[in-house]
This record gives C-alpha cells, structure tokens and sequence, in this order.
C-alpha cells in the first residue's frame, strides 16, 4: 500500500536546537524518499532526497537517514532558524510512479 | 524563470460550472503529475503523464476530471460540473525519468461556491 505516517505532528523548537522529524512507509519495494519544505501559501519545495542505496545524506543543516529495514526515514535539522518553520512533508516514490506523502509536519522554532 | 508555472492562481466559480487548469512544465522533464492538496493533507496524487501519454490514473480522479498532455509539453486539468468537494489546491510537478526529482509548481487553488 501507499500509506506514510510522520510523527509527531506539530513540533515546536527553540532557535539553534536541533528539530527530528521520523517518517515510516509502508512499500517495502521502494527506493526513493524525498523531503518537502512548505511555507504558507507557497509550493512544495523538494529539500532533500535519498536513495535506498545509501544510508544517509547531509546538506548543510539538514541530513535524511533511512533504516530500510524498518521502514522508516528521518530528517534532521541543525541549528534551527526562524525561517525553517514550515510544514514538513516525507514521501516515498509508489510503484515506481508517483509520490505518496504524509500528512506533514508543522515545525516552529522558536525565536 | 525555468521552474514549473500553473495558471491561474486562484479560481472561485460557481458550482456546476467547468473549470480548466494549465501547467507548463520545466522544459526537458518528460513526467507531468497531477496532485490535489486539501487543508492540512499532503498533496495527492491524481495522475501522471510522460510525454503526451497518459499512464496512470488515481481512483480520486472521477469522471468529471480529464487532463491533457497534447504535445509532450503543457497539460491542462478540466473539472465538469464542480462540486463543493472540488475545493482544494491542484498542484502540477515535474520530473525527468521516473525516478527523477518532482519539482511541484505554484498550484491553482481553486474554490467551488
């Protein structure tokens, strides 16, 4: 199937620490998973994006790491900003053809 | 600007109506997607295209809703007879290969009154 859960659902953080966002899927087949960023009122911005052949990526403040295993992925924040609230979407491409999201993450960090 | 563009950006008709929504992808991705976006949801997927063919259609997609790829490159969405279910932001995305990065346009958020 092409469920996704995200967890948890609103996460408030003061500037500078760090935010996690856990992510599980349920298509053992797949083998890629991406991470959208959206603002309000704004189009979902692709922040990053894994491969199943690899365990982690890092750009700059924010890594994804993925346990295949399990069935789940993670996006890692560094050093929270003001401008990294926003609403959080993980995905996992289905059947090799469209993207299955989550439910998203609203995400505040506290100045 | 080379990103994906959708138009219009906002369409409030009158329910019953017909509406028609354009995307123009960016240039060389031969993938077009069709998602729809409600409060609080993530995007849904409602169909995709490479090049001009039509390949997959969600359940979501009732008969009311036909999309178009005619040349490979721009599509267009057509709802028939909106209903007030219809509101929502339809969101276009593109990407080169089936496993290509989906860049997701601005939307067209429409409301059914």
């Amino acid at each position: 199937g092409e469920n996704v859960e995200q967890h948890p659902s609103t996460l408030s953080v003061q500037e500078g620490d760090s935010a996690v966002i856990k992510c599980t899927y349920s298509d053992s087949a797949s083998n890629y998973f991406p991470w959208y960023k959206q603002e309000l009122g704004k189009r979902p911005q692709l922040i990053i994006d894994i491969r199943s052949n690899v365990g982690e990526k890092k750009d700059q403040r924010i890594a994804v790491t993925l346990n295949k295993t399990a069935k789940h992925f993670s996006l890692h924040i560094t050093e929270t900003q003001p401008e990294d609230s926003a609403v959080y979407f993980c995905a996992f491409l289905y059947g090799n053809n469209r993207l299955a999201f989550g439910k998203g993450n609203q995400v505040v960090v506290i100045p | 600007d080379t990103g994906v563009s959708q138009d219009p950006r906002h369409k409030i008709t009158k329910r019953g109506q017909n509406v028609t929504f354009r995307c123009d992808p960016i240039s060389e991705h031969n993938r077009l997607y069709w998602y729809r976006q409600t409060l609080g949801q993530g995007p849904e997927f409602l169909t995709y295209f490479q090049n001009e063919a039509q390949l997959e259609k969600s359940r979501l997609l009732s008969d009311r809703f036909s999309a178009e790829r005619p040349k490979g490159s721009f599509s267009t969405l057509e709802i028939q007879r909106t209903e007030q279910g219809d509101s929502a932001m339809y969101l276009c995305a593109s990407s080169f290969g089936p496993e290509g990065e989906q860049y997701f346009g601005p939307g067209t958020r429409l409301t059914v009154t």
